[in-house]
Formats: structure tokens, C-alpha cells, sequence
């Protein structure tokens, strides 16, 4: 079994300043793990991916995620937000040897202010 | 390289209709996968298929089928369309049926009135 728990429905910034959206995992098999995001009426677009390589991984747009396995985390975190950033953020899990099914969280709102 | 594409992007339709959406993976894909996302909520899987078989199945009830062709393409079909139907349908494409990369299309927006 596995499962993604986003322990924020929203989270709310100021250009310029750190961004941190936190994601914990269960999963019964060494999970690959991956951050989408998606901007209003568009489809899902690919942060970044944890697939048990470096546990510090880099995405696109300064975005970058660290995998801890003692924590069952992987949170996503930009040093400095940008208006562009503003969209909903999805935290999935998909099994390695186990169940290839993804399991998606429930997303959190990431709100830019000027 | 084209991405994941999707058609019709939107429709409308009326309950008790039938709607079929279409898939083409990126090329070299040979799985597919159909989610369903209701507006403010995170994408549910409906069906995964790899190599033309059904490799799993979401919790959607039977009115939604789908079945992946020879191309690797795919159709999601939903008969006796229900207004709780009305959701973003996402397609997303792999290279096998293992932890690889999913990579979604831009979705077809499905209204039932």
C-alpha cells in the first residue's frame, strides 16, 4: 500500500522570498517519487523525480526536492518564489516492484504576493 | 518530440450520452494511463494500460472503459454520462509498466449538462 499526505492545502508567499511545500509518503516498496505542477487549465507538467539516485534533486525552474527516507519526506523548496509560480503543486508516489499505480496528494495552492 | 496529446480538448455532452477521448502517447510510450480530476481536486487513476493490456483499474464504476491500440494510442469511453462526470480527463504516458516518469497531456475538459 502507499499513500502521499501534502500537509498543506495552501500555502502563501511574497516574491522573492523561500518557498516550502511539505510531502510525506508510506510506501510497502522503495517508492519513486515525483513533483508536479499545474497552472490553471493546463495539464500536469513534471518538477522533478526521485527514482533512488542523489537524495537531493533538482528540478526545473530553481525548484529542488530532498528525499529522506528516516522522515518518509520529500518536501519541495525554491529559494525564491516568482509571480510565475503561482499554480497548484502535486506531491505522487509510485511503487518499484510494487504497485506501478500512482498515488497522487491532494495538491497544495501556491499563492505569490507582489 | 510531440508530448502527450489529447482530443477532443473540450465537450460538452448531456447526461445518458456516450463520450470517447483520445490519447497518443509520446513516441516510444508503451503505457498509458487515464485520470480524472474534478475541479480542486488531485488527479484519481481510472486505467492503466501497457502493451494493449489493462494492467489496473481505479475505483470507477463500469460505464468507463477504455483499451489501448496496436499504435499504442488510446480511448477512454464513458457511457450514460452522469453531471458528475463533468471533470478534466488527463492522459499520461510511460515507457513501460514499472516507476518511470509519467508525462501527462494538457487534458480534455469534459462538461455534462
Amino acid at each position: 500500500a502507499q499513500s502521499v499526505t501534502q500537509l498543506d492545502s495552501h500555502v502563501s508567499v511574497s516574491e522573492g522570498t523561500p518557498v516550502l511545500l511539505r510531502c510525506n509518503y508510506s510506501s510497502s516498496y522503495s517508492p519513486s517519487l515525483f513533483w508536479y505542477v499545474q497552472h490553471p487549465n493546463k495539464g500536469l507538467q513534471l518538477l522533478l523525480k526521485y527514482t533512488s539516485a542523489a537524495t537531493l534533486v533538482k528540478g526545473i525552474n530553481g525548484f529542488e526536492a530532498e528525499f529522506k527516507k528516516s522522515e518518509t519526506s520529500f518536501h519541495l523548496t525554491k529559494p525564491s518564489a516568482h509571480m510565475s509560480d503561482a499554480a497548484e503543486y502535486f506531491c505522487v508516489v509510485r511503487g518499484v516492484g510494487g504497485s506501478y499505480i500512482p498515488t497522487f496528494g491532494r495538491g497544495t495552492s501556491l499563492i505569490v504576493h507582489p | 518530440d510531440a508530448g502527450v496529446t489529447q482530443s477532443p480538448t473540450h465537450l460538452i455532452k448531456t447526461r445518458g450520452q456516450h463520450v470517447t477521448l483520445r490519447c497518443s502517447p509520446i513516441s516510444g510510450h508503451k503505457s498509458v494511463s487515464w485520470y480524472q480530476q474534478v475541479l480542486g481536486q488531485g488527479p484519481q487513476f481510472i486505467f492503466q494500460y501497457y502493451e494493449k493490456e489493462e494492467r489496473g483499474r481505479g475505483n470507477f464504476p463500469d460505464r468507463f472503459s477504455a483499451r489501448q491500440f496496436p499504435n499504442y494510442s488510446s480511448e477512454l469511453n464513458v457511457n450514460a454520462l452522469l453531471l458528475g462526470d463533468s471533470a478534466l480527463y488527463l492522459c499520461a504516458s510511460s515507457l513501460e509498466d514499472s516507476g518511470n516518469t509519467i508525462y501527462f497531456g494538457e487534458g480534455s475538459w469534459l462538461t455534462v449538462v
